[in-house]
């Protein structure tokens, strides 16, 4: 297996909602990622899980909480989001942080907050 | 941190033209040099990649070359086909520690059948 799986494909929520977002990898990669990326710009890093410990969160607001349950999982909470939060976000994962490995993507889930 | 600068922002050609797409990096820790190719609705997917202790990187039409003086490296590609439509990213890594990607805003390339 050399995907990286999300789920689900496409996301409608509202303010008020909670809603969480999946990710799964069976590579036996031991970094994953969640990234969010806007039409027409690059992805942008919002979180890096290093053999399933949280090493590096870029200043994301807490209405995103991530959650690494075991190796092959990773999944993003969602609460009270905006509407500006509406993006696709990636997950991916690499053999292994500080390594010349590049990053499997998934293909996203593209969230629309209402 | 590390910056990247990519350019151009768009590329027209001819097919069977060639392409070529340049970056700039500011970190002289960075050692790590991936592309992703990300076609419209998918997902960005590694292309090539290049190490800081390799010059020039090849695969069939795609070569990538560095110049870790300058700080600067390129992805050419040759005999361009209409499948090679779509947003390249570059991207340059920090190894050593977590691995950060800092990624160039995307070129996107539009191979004219």
């Amino acid at each position: 297996d050399t995907e990286v799986t999300q789920t689900p494909k496409h996301l409608v929520m509202g303010m008020t909602n909670k809603k969480s977002l999946k990710c799964e990898q069976h590579m036996g990669h031991r970094a994953m990622y969640w990234y969010k990326q806007k039409a027409k710009k690059p992805p942008e890093l919002m979180f890096v899980y290093s053999y399933e410990k949280l090493s590096i969160n870029e200043s994301v607001p807490s209405r995103f909480s991530p959650e690494c349950p075991n190796s092959s999982l990773l999944n993003l909470h969602l609460h009270a989001l905006q509407p500006e939060d509406s993006a696709l976000y990636l997950c991916a994962s690499s053999q292994a942080p500080g390594t010349f490995y590049g990053y499997t993507f998934g293909s996203g889930t593209r969230l629309t907050v209402v | 941190g590390e910056n990247v600068e990519q350019h151009p922002s768009t590329l027209s050609v001819q097919e069977g033209d060639s392409a070529v797409i340049k970056c700039t990096y500011s970190d002289s820790a960075s050692n790590y040099f991936p592309w992703y190719k990300q076609e419209l609705g998918k997902r960005p997917q590694l292309i090539i990649d290049i190490r800081s202790n390799v010059g020039e990187k090849k695969d069939q039409r795609i070569a990538v070359t560095l110049n870790k003086t300058a700080k600067h490296f390129s992805l050419h590609i040759t005999e361009t086909q209409p499948e090679d439509s779509a947003v390249y990213f570059c991207a340059a890594t920090s190894s050593g520690g977590y691995q950060k990607v800092t990624f160039g805003i995307g070129t996107k390339l539009q191979v004219i059948p």
